[in-house]
């Protein structure tokens, strides 16, 4: 089967470092993607990760670790501004490219 | 340059009418997909098209969802006899080709009455 499973809800206060997890059970692997999504609005890409790792990109990280099927993304310096729900999406094997997608994290950063 | 574009972005139907759904994908982009996100749920694949050509209408829930893209261009969800169950949000993606990164549209919100 394929499962993706992510906390529901975070909560962090402005200026702190929050670490959203992921874990994934797929038939075939061929990418890890996170996604924000602002209430109303469509999922705008934030990460990628295909092979084990940390990727950074400015104050968002994300690593992989494909033997133990587990992700994490790593929001730093945290903004009001941030406050989204956070997919986490992995791309099956070749020949249908298709995402399965967790059920989000809804992360809300407090003043 | 301009993103994926829906129309329209919100739609109210009755019980049992015909609904179509409009993506206009980034210029140039091989690949569309189409995904149906329930609230408080991630999104759910729907179906994929290479360029006209449909390669996987797996994720379509009955016979009453269909999808086009007779030019390889603008793609149409039609919903036929639309149930309540139907009620989500519709968000078409493209991507330059099957293995680049997807970029969303901001979706079409169908409530059914």
């Amino acid at each position: 089967g394929q499962n993706i499973d992510q906390p529901t809800e975070m909560t962090a206060t402005e200026g702190a470092i929050v670490q959203i997890n992921c874990t994934y059970q797929t038939s075939g692997f061929n990418g890890l993607f996170w996604y924000q999504q602002h209430a109303g609005e469509a999922p705008t890409f934030l990460s990628y990760n295909v092979l084990d790792g940390l990727e950074e990109k400015g104050r968002f990280s994300s690593f992989l670790s494909r033997s133990k099927g587990y992700s994490y993304l790593l929001l730093k310096e945290l903004q009001m501004k941030d406050s989204a729900s956070y997919l986490c999406a992995v791309r099956g094997t070749s020949g249908t490219y298709k995402y399965i997608f967790g059920t989000g994290t809804r992360l809300k950063v407090l003043a | 340059g301009a993103g994926v574009s829906q129309s329209p972005r919100y739609k109210v139907a009755k019980r049992g009418q015909d609904v179509a759904l409009r993506c206009d994908p980034i210029s140039g982009h091989v690949s569309l997909f189409w995904y149906q996100q329930a609230l408080g749920q991630g999104p759910e694949f729907l179906t994929y098209f290479q360029n006209e050509a449909q390669l996987d209408k797996s994720g379509l829930p009955s016979d009453r969802f269909f999808a086009e893209r007779p030019e390889g261009s603008v793609s149409t969800l039609k919903i036929q006899r639309t149930q309540q169950e139907d009620s989500a949000v519709y968000l078409c993606a493209s991507s330059k080709s099957g293995r680049e990164t997807q970029y969303f549209g901001p979706g079409t919100r169908l409530l059914v009455l």
